[in-house]
């Protein structure tokens, strides 16, 4: 059975700060995918990454970084000089290979909230 | 077009009312998903169309119905509804098939039942 655990519920920062979410997974197939996503107040699901179980190299977009282990089960994102924008909840996710519609398993969230 | 549309936005609906959640793409994704969404919770699969049969019904109560017309098209119908049953209700697509290239989400419909 697959499963992720977002161990931080709430995390607060003060602008400008780093700040890691951390995401460790669980799953039985040698081929998996993981993604991060954002979902601010409005409510909508923004994607932000996904990553291939056998591409374990770590990804930066901008302020956003990915680090993927495959040795730890974790996929934690970092967020570089943090912006109130950047306030929402942060949900990881899994899904496994299969042939038809793969089954996308959320962790419980992280809620960031960054303080001017 | 890399959207995917969901109507209505908002939906009030008594318990004895019967409503649709209608969700619709147009990138040619054969995998259609319908998740529920409680505040403070991650969303939660419901149902999964692959090649426009239903393939996943993860114990979904009977009062929630999905239809897929088409292979852009997604439906769920609402019968006899429960206030518990208030929540985000969110659609997705994905490609579909072994290779997994991500999964897209509408903006939901929040729904409540009084």
């Amino acid at each position: 059975a697959q499963k992720v655990t977002q161990a931080q519920t709430e995390i607060s920062v003060v602008e400008k700060e780093d700040v890691t979410l951390d995401c460790v997974y669980e799953t039985r197939d040698t081929t998996y995918y993981l993604f991060w996503y954002k979902q601010p107040p409005s409510g909508e699901l923004v994607f932000l990454i996904r990553r291939n179980s056998f591409d374990e190299q770590n990804e930066i977009s901008g302020r956003y970084s990915w680090n993927f282990q495959k040795s730890t089960s974790s996929f934690n994102f970092t967020i570089t000089a943090s912006q109130v924008v950047d306030s929402a909840v942060y949900f990881c996710a899994l899904s496994e290979d299969l042939n038809q519609g793969g089954k996308l398993i959320f962790g419980q969230g992280t809620e960031l909230s960054v303080k001017p | 077009d890399t959207e995917v549309t969901q109507t209505p936005k908002h939906l009030v609906m008594g318990m004895t009312n019967k409503k649709s959640l209608k969700c619709e793409q147009h990138m040619g994704h054969r995998a259609m998903y319908w998740y529920k969404q409680k505040a403070k919770k991650p969303p939660e699969l419901m149902f999964v169309y692959s090649y426009e049969k239903l393939s996943i019904n993860e114990s979904v109560p009977s009062r929630f119905s999905p239809e897929c017309p088409n292979s852009s098209l997604l439906n769920l119908h609402l019968h006899a509804l429960q206030p518990e049953d208030s929540a985000l209700y969110l659609c997705a697509s994905s490609q579909g098939g072994r290779v997994n290239y991500g999964y897209t989400f509408g903006s939901g419909t929040r729904l409540t039942v009084v």
